[in-house]
């Protein structure tokens, strides 16, 4: 079954160090997610992402993150300069469709967990 | 006021039990809605889309009245299996899916 993969699985890194978490969308799927949960927390929308530009942004996706599709398979987000705050399960999702109607099912990754420092 | 309001829960049932989960959202022009399980410190996963005239699917029934902005879910029969975190879903417009705080439930023998 075709499933959405992320690296690393947890990373620990000191207070203002740049991170670049990454991920492997569906093959077929064109609209790709970044979503973070902090521990005990809700899941939070960051950034998705179609035809190779951000196409929406939460308030949270500031300055410090960016995103990437470097290749044909490749999503990354990166965090340029870690901060406390950004310790979180970080996750991937992609759909065949942008959250519209009912083909707009997200499939997540198993989630890379940051841990800063 | 949050977009996506759930019962905060949790909830502790015997296995056979029925419970019902709730959930409203502020935004009139969201278009979908979904219910996704999260077991601890894994990812989310799609439990059932939910459609306007209701669905079902096996013991679970989700219902939507958009005029009053609820959603809703019922587990019948309840399992151990079923204990988990279970995440209103809605999304309007557009790229951006709001995630509900989640209702952990607990089924126990």
């Amino acid at each position: 079954e075709p499933e959405v993969t992320q690296t690393p699985s947890h990373q620990v890194t000191q207070m203002g160090q740049e991170v670049i978490l990454r991920c492997v969308p569906i093959s077929n799927h064109l609209y790709f997610y970044w979503y973070r949960q902090i521990l005990g927390q809700k899941v939070e929308f960051l950034v998705s992402f179609y035809n190779n530009e951000i196409s929406e942004k939460s308030e949270i996706f500031d300055d410090q993150f960016s995103v990437e599709r470097p290749d044909g398979s490749n999503f990354t987000l990166k965090i340029r300069s870690t901060k406390l705050e950004d310790s979180a399960m970080y996750f991937c999702a992609s759909s065949e469709a942008p959250g519209t109607g009912f083909s707009g099912e997200l499939f997540f990754g198993e989630g890379s967990r940051l841990t800063v420092l | 006021r949050k977009e996506v309001e759930q019962d905060p829960g949790p909830f502790n049932v015997p296995e056979g039990a029925t419970v019902a989960f709730n959930c409203t959202y502020s935004n009139s022009a969201s278009q979908s809605f979904f219910w996704y399980r999260q077991d601890c410190r894994k990812e989310p996963k799609l439990l059932m889309s939910v459609y306007s005239s209701g669905n079902e699917d096996g013991r679970f029934t989700a219902q939507l009245n958009r005029a009053s902005q609820y959603i809703s879910l019922l587990i019948r029969d309840s399992k151990l299996s079923d204990s988990a975190t279970y995440l209103c879903v809605v999304n309007r417009r557009g790229f951006k899916t709001i995630f509900g705080a989640g209702t952990r439930l607990f089924v126990k023998a």
